[in-house]
């Protein structure tokens, strides 16, 4: 079973601050199958990102993603004080089907 | 618009069952696959299983097996998930989200918005 391990644990940055959030698979996984989410004390999970790096309806552009194989990040360009949230990755393995989360990022705005 | 209403949340006794309701709108039931996650107080996402509302298929999370049942009635839209043999450490806030039906890209676009089960002696 695929692991995805999250780091850091917290980032705490000033508005406009870049956030660089990092997600590593314990083995190879296919792009296709990495996404993202954020979410806010209180509510559901807000999908962001699909495809490693395709950003889902209505998200904004300051949010990117990249990355293959094992390591993928999540960027925040220019950090806006509602972008405080925790950032969670999630991969889906087909044999057998199973979806897996990392521990998820915590970014607090300073 | 496209929504996932799921019912109130409930108090349950250790050993007992629970089912929750995830009701979808404004959008084709049985195009979507319907997940149930869970988050315990103060933790991280975790995926339970899925059902194929069109063909009733389901998967579930090997540490729910046996445990963990998922149902759909496509004449109300509706998916449900009963977990039975509740402990305290069942107590969390359950999501339901749809994905669609696909081989290629795979993401949770549309969540519920949470119901909360508390299993308290």
């Amino acid at each position: 079973e695929i692991v995805l391990t999250q780091s850091p644990g917290t980032l705490s940055l000033s508005p406009g601050e870049r956030a660089t959030l990092s997600c590593r698979a314990s083995q190879s996984v296919g792009s296709s199958s990495l996404a993202w989410y954020q979410q806010k004390p209180g509510q559901a999970p807000r999908f962001l990102i699909y495809g490693s790096s395709s950003r889902a309806t209505g998200i904004p552009d300051r949010f990117s993603g990249s990355g293959s194989g094992t390591d993928f990040t999540l960027t925040i360009s220019r950090l806006e004080p509602e972008d405080s949230a925790v950032y969670y990755c999630q991969h889906y393995g087909s044999s057998p089907p199973t979806w897996t989360f990392g521990q998820g990022t915590r970014v607090e705005i300073k | 618009q496209v929504q996932l209403v799921q019912s109130g949340g409930e108090v349950k006794k250790p050993g007992a069952s629970v089912k929750v309701s995830c009701k979808a709108s404004g959008y084709t039931f049985t195009g979507y696959y319907i997940h149930w996650v869970r988050q315990a107080p103060g933790q991280g996402l975790e995926w339970m299983g899925w059902i194929n509302p069109n063909s009733g298929a389901t998967d579930y999370a090997q540490r729910f097996q046996g445990r963990v049942t998922m149902t759909r009635d496509t004449s109300m839209s509706t998916a449900y998930v009963e977990l039975s043999r509740l402990r305290s450490d069942d107590t969390a806030v359950y999501f339901c989200a749809r994905s669609r039906i696909t081989n290629y890209y795979y993401f949770m676009d549309v969540w519920g918005k949470g119901t909360t089960i508390t299993v308290s002696s």
